[in-house]
């Protein structure tokens, strides 16, 4: 059974700074992986999509990579911003096309 | 619309009651999920439905809780003499296809008193 683990829980940092969230999972045989932003209250929103072939997906000020064989992504965020303090979520796709969330990484920037 | 539409937004039953959850999926998209986050908990899988082929029901966790889709569009999840560990958010995604990047609605706020 697939476990997708977000270390650490929960993290704050000031403003203007750079961070990486981490995502990790036991079962590297993925089709692919999606980084999620929830803001309190609200329904999830597709940050980033990795197919199981890429190394990262870049947009914006984020940037997110995939080592497959190690179980691992990470989501960089560059010079952080108080808007982007919400609930980061990964998640995995496997063949029988169901995702598998991780438990989500709550940032706090501080202005 | 534009995104993924859920209703009720919230909803407030009696133990023992049943209620039904409306998802509009993202019009041409065939792939429609439903999950559930219970508070200060990960998103549980429920059901997933995929164009014409028989949906996966692996996710629902017991026979008081089903869901079909119609015409390929809106889903209705039907939660029967509902309890009260039923209590949570339950979201909808679509997507175009399968594996695809997921849009989802902002949730119905299940409470079950």
């Amino acid at each position: 059974k697939q476990e997708v683990t977000q270390i650490p829980a929960a993290l704050s940092v000031p403003e203007g700074e750079n961070l990486v969230l981490n995502c990790s999972f036991t079962d590297s045989a993925i089709y692919n992986l999606q980084w999620f932003r929830q803001d309190p209250g609200k329904g999830l929103t597709s940050l980033l999509l990795i197919q199981s072939s890429q190394r990262e997906q870049t947009s914006g000020r984020l940037n997110a990579s995939l080592d497959k064989s190690s179980g691992r992504s990470t989501l960089y965020i560059a010079a952080s911003q108080p808007g982007d303090s919400a609930t980061y979520l990964c998640a995995v796709s496997h063949r029988n096309e169901k995702l598998t969330f991780g438990t989500g990484t709550r940032l706090t920037i501080i202005p | 619309g534009a995104g993924v539409s859920q209703s009720p937004s919230n909803k407030v039953t009696e133990k023992g009651k049943d209620v039904e959850l409306r998802c509009d999926p993202i019009s041409g998209h065939t792939a429609l999920y439903w999950y559930r986050q219970s508070l200060g908990q990960g998103l549980e899988f429920l059901i997933y439905f995929q164009g014409n082929s028989a949906p996966d029901k692996s996710g629902l966790p017991s026979d008081r809780f089903s869901a079909e889709r119609t015409g390929g569009s809106v889903s209705t999840l039907t939660i029967q003499r509902t309890q009260q560990e039923d209590s949570a958010v339950y979201l909808c995604a679509s997507s175009p296809t399968a594996r695809q990047k997921l849009f989802f609605g902002s949730g119905t706020q299940l409470s079950v008193l």
